[in-house]
């Protein structure tokens, strides 16, 4: 069975402080990997990885994916309050599962003035 | 239309009644993705759409759970005699294609059953 793991489950940082969230995955027949921000209902995109050690960058967002490690992590640089919110990370899988996304339980981030 | 648009966006119905939740992907999107999100959990995967047929319907919990797709556009999951355990938000999402590109997400539909 498809599984994503992601830690820590929750975090609570100052603005300014720079977070590192994890995930990991055990997904046959792997294609990418995708995280997204969810503040309120809809879960807005970030990246989508597919490359090992190339990493996206958006902003003071970056992200990269170790297919080795099976794991990706999302970095966020000069927090805001603006960030606070769930990051989900989900894999893509191909073969019969093709267009699914088995999605991690989140981390939740919470920024402090 | 300019996002996946969800309908309604908040539904509470009685235990044993049958409810139906509507998605409208956007425009020219040729996958469509049901998820659940229970209070504190992550995204569960239900069914995914490539046109009108459904390649995987894995992730429905239990035959009270349905979806179809028309047209290739509009999509309708039903939930037949809900239980408070069906009480969770539901999730569409559309792609162009199956996740050669992001999904993008509708806002919702809250559903508590009582």
């Amino acid at each position: 069975e498809d599984k994503v793991v992601q830690s820590p489950l929750s975090l609570v940082v100052h603005e300014g402080d720079t977070v590192t969230l994890n995930c990991s995955y055990e997904v046959t027949n792997f294609r990418s990997l995708l995280w997204y921000k969810q503040e309120k209902k809809a879960p807005t995109f970030l990246f989508m990885l597919t490359s090992s050690g190339i990493e996206k960058k958006s902003g003071r967002l970056s992200s990269i994916l170790d297919k080795k490690e099976l794991s990706s992590i999302l970095n966020i640089t000069a927090t805001q309050t603006g960030d606070s919110a769930i990051y989900l990370c989900a894999a893509n899988a191909g073969g019969t599962s093709y267009g699914k996304l088995t999605f991690g339980q989140g981390t939740i981030l919470t920024v402090h003035p | 239309g300019a996002g996946v648009s969800q309908s309604p966006s908040n539904k509470v119905t009685e235990k044993g009644k049958d409810v139906e939740l509507r998605c409208d992907p956007i425009s020219g999107h040729t996958a469509l993705y049901w998820y659940r999100q229970s209070l504190g959990q992550g995204l569960e995967f239900l069914i995914y759409f490539q046109g009108n047929s459904a390649p995987d319907k894995s992730g429905l919990p239990s035959d009270r759970f349905s979806a179809e797709r028309t047209g290739g556009s509009v999509s309708t999951l039903t939930i037949q005699r809900t239980q408070q355990e069906d009480s969770a938000v539901y999730l569409c999402a559309s792609s162009p294609q199956p996740l050669n590109t992001e999904a993008f997400f509708g806002q919702g539909t809250r559903l508590t059953v009582v």
